[in-house]
């Protein structure tokens, strides 16, 4: 079945630091692949997306490549701020039959201290 | 607001008791999604209804677990005979329709425990 493997938290970085979080999956179709966070207290928030292979996802400073050739999407960040400490998860969705749901990874916990 | 809002935002309730969690999701979302989140563990897939027709019930854990979304909006999330297991957060995720570039919106979920 399709499945993401997530790198295992937690993790704690100073600010300004430069931040990768691994990503991997294994699909039996052709998913699209997502980033989710999740701040305290708070739902989970879409962050960045990437629907097809090499397409790039970026927000908030934050990136994320599909790479098809690896079955990953690794989520990067050039410089950390104390207010992105939050629960990020990556996630996948195929994007064709019947399935609409998304499948989560077990999610990275992010602390950046000042 | 004009997000996904779920109700309650805590719920208590003990072995044996049934509960009924509620989901109002973003006017003229087409799409509505329940997932379980264990504690420290990512959201798991429970079921989907596109309009009032629940296609997809596949996650669902046990036949104590029910959902339905009568007329297309509103969605209840029913557990029988709750378990110490059933203890979790229940996201709600609503969706304008099921295409491959519509976001799924996450209500906060309600974090339901059994004692």
């Amino acid at each position: 079945g399709d499945s993401v493997t997530q790198m295992e938290g937690p993790v704690t970085l100073s600010e300004e630091a430069f931040l990768t979080i691994n990503c991997t999956y294994t699909a039996t179709g052709y998913p699209s692949l997502f980033w989710y966070v999740q701040y305290p207290g708070e739902g989970l928030q879409l962050l960045l997306k990437a629907t097809k292979a090499d397409d790039k996802g970026s927000n908030k400073g934050f990136e994320a490549t599909y790479r098809k050739e690896t079955t990953s999407f690794h989520l990067e960040k050039g410089s950390v701020q104390v207010s992105d400490s939050a629960v990020y998860f990556c996630a996948l969705r195929i994007s064709s039959g019947s399935a609409r749901q998304l499948t989560f990874g077990s999610g990275t916990q992010l602390t950046v201290l000042p | 607001g004009a997000g996904v809002s779920q109700s309650p935002r805590y719920k208590v309730a003990k072995r044996g008791q049934d509960v009924a969690l509620r989901c109002d999701p973003i006017s003229g979302h087409v799409s509505l999604f329940w997932y379980q989140q264990a504690l420290g563990q990512g959201p798991e897939f429970l079921t989907y209804f596109q309009n009032e027709a629940q296609l997809d019930k596949s996650g669902l854990p046990s036949d104590r677990f029910f959902a339905e979304r009568p007329e297309g909006s509103v969605s209840t999330l029913k557990i029988q005979r709750t378990q110490q297991e059933d203890s979790a957060v229940y996201l709600c995720a609503s969706s304008l329709w099921t295409g491959e570039n519509q976001p799924q919106h996450f209500g906060d979920g309600t974090r339901l425990s059994i004692l």
